[in-house]
């Protein structure tokens, strides 16, 4: 089956420490995102990335990095510099063809800082 | 500044009844329309989704339709059923944007008692 996995699904670290949160897709979709999600402030987009090797800081990058060395993976770590990283993390993508603006959803990371 | 508003964070309505749910947008730019349904800890998955080129999109139980000149669109479901409680987010793109770019709304949490 087609679709993005995103690993794990629950996520603790201490303050200070950086963590990968892992994003799989198997649509061979160009375009891969990472958004945030907080209660009331509904998704905000973290980084983008259009194709292999190149990406884009989205509305709230300041904190986190990605990378994007295959179409497949899109990987966010979240740094120390992060000052609220307790979130749900959801990774998407889209084919982007003609106008297919519809975005596939992972399942999610909750990611808690303790 | 949100240029995807959904003011109403909450609805709830009878089984059997019309859920209406409103979003407002500020883009002119903004060409094609999306609504996603999410609920608690997994991702959003998309619903129906409307081009500036029409007024009315209908699949189902569900309708969106779009008011260009007042820069607002709505989700009405009829009948609804409490399956369909869940958080509504309401997402825009640009004509000529980022690859697939979406901006989203704030959500709307659906509440469908029996």
């Amino acid at each position: 089956d087609g679709g993005i996995t995103q690993s794990p699904k629950y996520l603790f670290r201490k303050e200070g420490q950086n963590v990968t949160l892992s994003c799989e897709q198997n649509l061979n979709h160009d375009a891969m995102y990472w958004y945030r999600q907080d209660p009331g402030q509904g998704l905000r987009l973290i980084y983008y990335s259009q194709i292999v090797n190149d990406f884009q800081k989205g509305d709230i990058a300041e904190g986190y990095s990605v990378s994007r060395e295959k179409k497949e993976s899109f990987p966010l770590t979240v740094t120390s510099a992060q000052k609220n990283p307790t979130a749900f993390y959801l990774c998407a993508s889209t084919s982007g063809s003609g106008r297919a603006y519809e975005q596939f959803f992972g399942p999610g990371t909750r990611l808690t800082v303790l | 500044d949100q240029q995807v508003k959904q003011n109403s964070p909450s609805l709830s309505v009878q089984e059997g009844r019309i859920s209406i749910l409103n979003c407002d947008y500020t883009n002119s730019m903004f060409d094609y329309f999306l609504w996603y349904k999410k609920y608690p800890a997994e991702g959003p998955t998309f619903l129906i989704s409307i081009s500036s080129i029409k007024d009315k999109n209908e699949d189902g139980r569900f309708t969106v339709f779009l008011n260009k000149s007042a820069k607002h669109l709505s989700l009405h479901i009829v009948p609804s059923q409490p399956g369909d409680s869940a958080v509504y987010f309401c997402a825009a793109s640009a004509r000529g944007s980022t690859l697939g770019r979406l901006y989203f709304g704030r959500g709307t949490q659906l509440t469908v008692w029996p």
